[in-house]
């Protein structure tokens, strides 16, 4: 199945920074790209998520930019705040477009 | 909408018994639900794509015979962890697609089961 790599796999930042979060992915078949904030004990849930035909895709104080040449994709917060602190995982879909394979996680933490 | 609901949230078993645990969207009807696990501080491993009215496909290095599932209905799938072992404690979640949607389009996640073997 897709292959996804994420860095890094902590993150602390000082609140009112950005933090950026980077994937790879090894099948370029795939064409959808989410993202999704866990916190602890909780289920994933999407913030954000990119398909192949755009480049990049923005809501409020998240984006996610894609490169489908190099097959990696980012995600970046801006203006952090102490409540974006979670674990943060990138996923892309499998060329039969059902299945998700998860990076391996990236924990933030803000620091206020 | 969009909601999935898994049931127990939590348990805790012997060893060598046999543990079933729910997947139901509520809101949706889903042919595709997944399953995955998720170890501490870990992410989330796929194992196995639950096909209503048809046999699951399993991950490479998933024993299907160990994770039994069945996806009896458009709302409802099951995963029966048989004759658990301490090793397999973790937390399983699944995810479904909503029958609506298109290719490549978002799960939806449920709370996680918390399975401890002693």
């Amino acid at each position: 199945g897709e292959n996804v790599e994420q860095h890094p796999s902590t993150l602390s930042v000082q609140e009112g920074d950005s933090a950026v979060i980077k994937c790879t992915y090894s099948d370029s078949a795939s064409n959808y790209f989410p993202w999704y904030k866990q916190e602890l004990g909780k289920r994933p849930q999407l913030i954000i998520d990119i398909r192949s035909n755009v480049g990049e895709k923005k809501d409020q104080r998240i984006a996610v930019t894609l490169n489908k040449t190099a097959k990696h994709f980012s995600l970046h917060i801006t203006e952090t705040q102490p409540e974006d602190s979670a674990v943060y995982f990138c996923a892309a879909n499998s060329p039969t477009g059902n299945q998700f394979y998860f990076g391996t996680g990236t924990s933030l933490t803000v620091i206020p | 909408g969009a909601v999935v609901s898994q049931h127990p949230s939590r348990v805790i078993c012997k060893s060598g018994t046999s543990v079933k645990i729910e997947c139901r969207s509520l809101d949706f009807q889903a042919t595709t639900m997944f399953w995955y696990r998720q170890f501490p501080k870990k992410s989330l491993m796929l194992m196995a794509t639950s096909n209503e009215g048809s046999k699951a496909t399993y991950e490479q290095g998933v024993e299907k015979d160990k994770f039994l599932i069945n996806h009896a209905s458009l709302t409802l799938s099951t995963l029966t962890v048989t004759s658990a072992h301490p090793e397999d404690s973790s937390f399983y979640i699944c995810s479904a697609r909503d029958l609506r949607q298109g290719v490549g389009d978002e799960q939806f996640f449920g709370p996680g089961t918390r399975l401890t073997v002693l």
